[in-house]
C-alpha cells in the first residue's frame, strides 16, 4: 500500500517569513496530492491540491510543488501570518483505486511575531 | 465547499457499552464517504470506506464486528462502536467524497472517552 513520509514534524518561522513543508509518497499510481491544515480539537480543512498531470499549482499564498519522477511533493506557505499556525498534513491518493487517502505524520507549524 | 456535518461532537460512555455516531453530507449527496480515527497528536487512520448500498470495506487490523458501519442513504453514514473499551477511546472523523470529483470534506470529528 501508499507510504506517505512527512517532514520536518515541527516548524517555527517568525511572522513574513516562508514555510515548506515536504512530502513523499512511494506508490507510483497516486495521483491526487491534497494537503489539509488542522487547527487543535477541530476538522481538517482543505487548503491546495494537486494532481499528477500537473508540477506546481499557486493560490494567493499557499503554492504546491509536485515531482512525480522522485514522488515528492511541497506546500510553501509565503508571507507567514500567526493564524497559519496549526497542523499540517499532507496526502495522496490513488483516484481510480477508490480515492483512499493516506496521510503523512502531520507537520505542526508555529509563525511567531 | 461541501458542507459535512457529524453527531454527537463529544460523547462520554462507560466502558461496554456501545456508541454511535452519525455523519451527514449536507448539501451534496455521497456515495462514499470514509471513517477516520485520530489519536492525541498523531496523524489521520483511515479505518474503513463506507459506500451506500454495499458493504463497508475495513482498513488491515481494524475489527468490522467492533467498528460496524451502515451508509443507509446518499447522506448518512454511521459508524457504532460496540462494546467500547479505554483504548477505544479516540477522535473519530469522517468525510464524503464529492461525486466526480476527488476532494475529500471532513466533518468536525466526534471525541470518543471511554471510562
Amino acid at each position: 500500500g501508499e507510504n506517505v513520509e512527512q517532514h520536518p514534524s515541527t516548524l517555527s518561522v517568525q511572522e513574513g517569513d516562508s514555510a515548506v513543508i515536504k512530502c513523499t509518497y512511494s506508490d507510483s499510481a497516486s495521483n491526487y496530492f491534497p494537503w489539509y491544515k488542522q487547527e487543535l480539537g477541530k476538522r481538517p480543512q482543505l487548503i491546495i491540491d494537486i494532481r499528477s498531470n500537473v508540477g506546481e499549482k499557486k493560490d494567493q499564498r499557499i503554492a504546491v510543488t509536485l515531482n512525480k519522477t522522485a514522488k515528492h511533493f511541497s506546500l510553501h506557505i509565503t508571507e507567514t501570518q500567526p493564524e497559519d499556525s496549526a497542523v499540517y498534513f499532507c496526502a495522496a491518493s490513488f483516484t481510480g483505486g477508490g480515492n483512499k487517502l493516506t496521510f503523512g505524520t502531520g507537520t505542526q507549524l508555529k509563525v511567531e511575531l | 465547499g461541501a458542507v459535512v456535518s457529524q453527531h454527537p461532537s463529544r460523547v462520554i460512555c462507560k466502558s461496554g457499552t456501545s456508541v454511535k455516531i452519525e455523519c451527514r453530507s449536507l448539501d451534496f449527496q455521497a456515495t462514499t464517504m470514509f471513517w477516520y480515527r485520530q489519536f492525541p497528536k498523531q496523524s489521520l487512520m483511515l479505518m474503513a470506506t463506507s459506500n451506500e448500498g454495499s458493504k463497508a470495506t475495513y482498513e488491515q487490523g481494524v475489527e468490522k464486528d467492533k467498528f460496524l458501519i451502515n451508509h443507509a442513504s446518499l447522506t448518512l453514514s454511521t459508524l457504532t462502536v460496540t462494546s467500547a473499551h479505554p483504548e477505544d477511546s479516540s477522535f473519530y472523523i469522517c468525510s464524503a467524497r464529492v461525486p466526480l470529483r476527488d476532494e475529500q470534506f471532513f466533518g468536525p470529528g466526534t471525541r470518543l472517552t471511554v471510562l
